[in-house]
């Protein structure tokens, strides 16, 4: 079975520009959750999306935004950017039933912007 | 104060050592878990606990939930070992991760 996927792997913007990143889940893997890594925060969670429905966000501002496709890939879209951005952007998926909460991890989206 | 805390954050070891890391968390969790992340950013789930322990190889995971306390060991490290580990913590209703800090370890040969 195939892994998480995301694209692009790394990505070079300029502060003010916007992005666009891609999750695609393990297939039957109906949930897909969105982190950001820096080395001042750690991992910080950004929101889930499950059944094209937004079920949780974290504390970051409204730039920071998703969706969720009906085949269940993601896509997260940062507007506006600014230098404090740059960070390792992670989505990870999982099944979602009551009792599974394993999740599984993509290579992550390397973002810089300078 | 971080919902959840690691510690060491550092750990330096020579190679055949017994490692052990430890997770505190003060939120409630449906499950907590343990993580390893390469140079390079790709991270790879290694536990899921919700009570007891679990063996995977030269790794075993605990957990006291009462103690709200979690420890990751490694038996015979070994240089691949070197990694950063993350343990973080599954909460419930809001079924989001909530992550530790890290602990960054070296394994020397």
């Amino acid at each position: 079975k195939a892994g998480v996927t995301q694209t692009p792997r790394y990505l070079i913007k300029t502060r003010g520009q916007q992005v666009t990143l891609s999750c695609s889940p393990i297939s039957g893997h109906r949930s897909v959750s969105w982190y950001q890594q820096t080395p001042g925060q750690g991992l910080q969670f950004l929101f889930e999306y499950f059944s094209e429905t937004q079920r949780n966000k974290g504390n970051f501002p409204g730039r920071f935004s998703g969706r969720q496709f009906s085949n269940s890939r993601s896509e997260m879209n940062v507007s506006t950017l600014e230098l404090g951005d740059s960070a390792l952007y992670l989505c990870a998926s999982r099944r979602d039933t009551q009792t599974s909460y394993e999740q599984y991890f993509g290579p992550g989206t390397r973002l810089t912007v300078t | 104060k971080n919902e959840v805390e690691q510690s060491p954050q550092n750990l330096t070891a020579q190679e055949g050592e017994f490692i052990t890391i430890n997770c505190s968390y003060s939120v409630g969790i449906s499950a907590l878990h343990w993580l390893q992340q390469h140079p390079g950013g790709g991270i790879v789930s290694l536990f899921m606990l919700s009570s007891g322990k679990k063996k995977h190889g030269r790794l075993i995971a605990t957990i006291n939930i009462q103690e709200k306390h979690s420890s990751l060991h490694i038996t015979a490290s070994h240089p691949r070992d070197s990694a950063v580990y993350i343990c973080a913590a599954h909460t419930p209703g809001a079924q989001k991760l909530v992550f530790g800090q890290g602990t960054r370890l070296t394994i020397n040969p």
